[in-house]
């Protein structure tokens, strides 16, 4: 069975500190999608950063940069120079093309 | 703002009412996807259309169907609404579902509640 398991429910990270939010899945797809959404107090989605199963080369998009261990099925987001605003539940999720599966989340604070 | 619109915003109705979540994709997108996030809990994926066909199903109770129009709005339908049923609908669009475009991007959703 697919499954996306985020472990950590909540997390806490001092202003200006790094956070890593951790990340497993389970497919016996070969191809396939893994990304991290941000869900703030608005309530709305909002694409962090995507990786492509077939790189080797893990994502990164500014502060935002991914460690994907692809015999591990680990794919988890590390925050840099974290941000209030970065505050939020942050949501991984995997996509194998017609099968889209969400993780519970990690609430995320920031401290300042 | 992603370029996806939901509407309503919220939605109040009773148990055994029947409802129905309207979206409108971004501009160019042929894929429409249907999520369902219970109060603090993850989403929970139930059907995705493509340029007007169904393509994907997930866990989408029976008491509910949808529909993506020639213009590709998609529309959601609840029906015999239970107090269960109480959640954030959220709709998502992209391209389509080839190998390069599987970003999804999200409406602002709607916030379903049955008393």
């Amino acid at each position: 069975a697919q499954t996306v398991t985020q472990s950590q429910p909540e997390m806490s990270v001092q202003e200006a500190e790094t956070v890593t939010l951790s990340c497993t899945y389970d497919t016996s797809e070969s191809d396939y999608y893994l990304f991290w959404y941000k869900q703030p107090p608005s309530r709305q989605m909002i694409l962090v950063i995507r990786q492509e199963a077939y790189k080797q080369q893990n994502a990164t998009e500014n502060r935002f940069s991914v460690n994907f261990q692809k015999a591990a099925k680990s794919f988890s987001l590390k925050i840099s120079d974290s941000q209030l605003g970065d505050a939020a539940m942050y949501f991984c999720a995997l996509d194998m093309a017609y099968k889209y599966i969400f993780g519970t989340g990690t609430r995320l604070k920031v401290l300042a | 703002d992603s370029g996806v619109t939901q509407t309503p915003k919220h939605l109040i109705t009773a148990t055994g009412q029947r409802v129905t979540l309207r979206c409108s994709p971004r501009s160019g997108d042929l894929s429409v996807y249907w999520y369902q996030q219970s109060l603090d809990q993850g989403l929970q994926f139930l059907i995705q259309y493509y340029n007007g066909e169904e393509r994907a199903k997930g866990n989408i109770l029976e008491r509910f169907s949808a529909q993506q129009f020639p213009d590709l709005h998609s529309e959601l339908n609840l029906s015999s609404l239970e107090l269960g049923d109480s959640a954030l609908y959220f709709c998502a669009s992209s391209r389509d579902p080839g190998q390069n475009s599987y970003e999804q991007y999200f409406g602002p959703g709607t916030r379903l509640t049955v008393t």
